[in-house]
């Protein structure tokens, strides 16, 4: 049973530019999270998938956006890259369908803004 | 507003020492409750769960709690071990939201 899997990894991007991280929910999953998570912080929401539309949003600029696909498979999109976007990006899918609402999390993509 | 408040760390213990980490909410309702682990350059894992109040959570010999009177989720173990050395996260679901609200995590590690 394949978990939650996310790409790239690792990511060094400079200031300005665009950056797409990707993420595959577990399998049976039809949800998916994103959260940022800052050194030594806990993660924070950025916004969630369901049925390829935007569900719910946390506290983070327009520059941030996101796509689900057909397959549940979800895109983050990040604009004007910022220093401070530095972080690891988690991806974490649920089933809103079977009302199972605990996330399971993917290892993250580790994005560095130079 | 709701949040997660975490005993703070690090907190280093010897092989077969006692664990608690300290968790408490605040929250308009009752959440459910969550403990994860991220162990070193990795995602987070689903420790544990509780979703009403006096549910206890068990897995891999850590427990905790849901003690809505005194808003608490205190994770423990009765022998840690070297490999139980990670970050520990307590996090809540609030109602119908969607999201996850995390704590600060606490750092843990466990000399042998």
């Amino acid at each position: 049973d394949a978990g939650v899997t996310q790409s790239p990894t690792h990511l060094i991007k400079t200031r300005g530019q665009q950056v797409t991280l990707r993420c595959s929910p577990k399998s049976g999953h039809d949800t998916v999270s994103w959260y940022q998570q800052a050194l030594g912080q806990g993660p924070q929401f950025i916004f969630q998938y369901y049925e390829e539309e935007e569900r719910q949003r946390g506290n983070f600029p327009d520059r941030f956006s996101g796509h689900q696909f057909p397959n549940y498979s979800s895109e983050l999109n990040v604009n004007a890259l910022l220093l401070g976007d530095s972080a690891l990006y988690l991806c974490a899918s649920s089933s809103l369908r079977t009302g199972k609402r605990e996330q399971y999390f993917g290892p993250g993509t580790r994005l560095t803004v130079t | 507003g709701d949040s997660v408040t975490q005993m703070e760390g690090p907190v280093t213990l010897s092989e077969e020492a006692c664990l608690t980490i300290n968790c408490t909410y605040t929250a308009t309702g009752y959440p459910s409750l969550f403990w994860y682990v991220q162990y070193p350059g990795e995602g987070l894992q689903l420790l544990l769960k509780a979703t009403k109040a006096d549910d206890k959570g068990s897995n891999k010999g850590f427990e905790a709690t849901y003690r809505k009177e005194t808003t608490s989720f205190h994770l423990e173990k009765g022998s840690v071990q070297v490999s139980d050395s990670a970050v520990y996260f307590c996090a809540f679901f609030l109602g119908s939201a969607r999201q996850l609200t995390f704590g600060s995590g606490t750092q843990l590690t466990v000399l042998p």
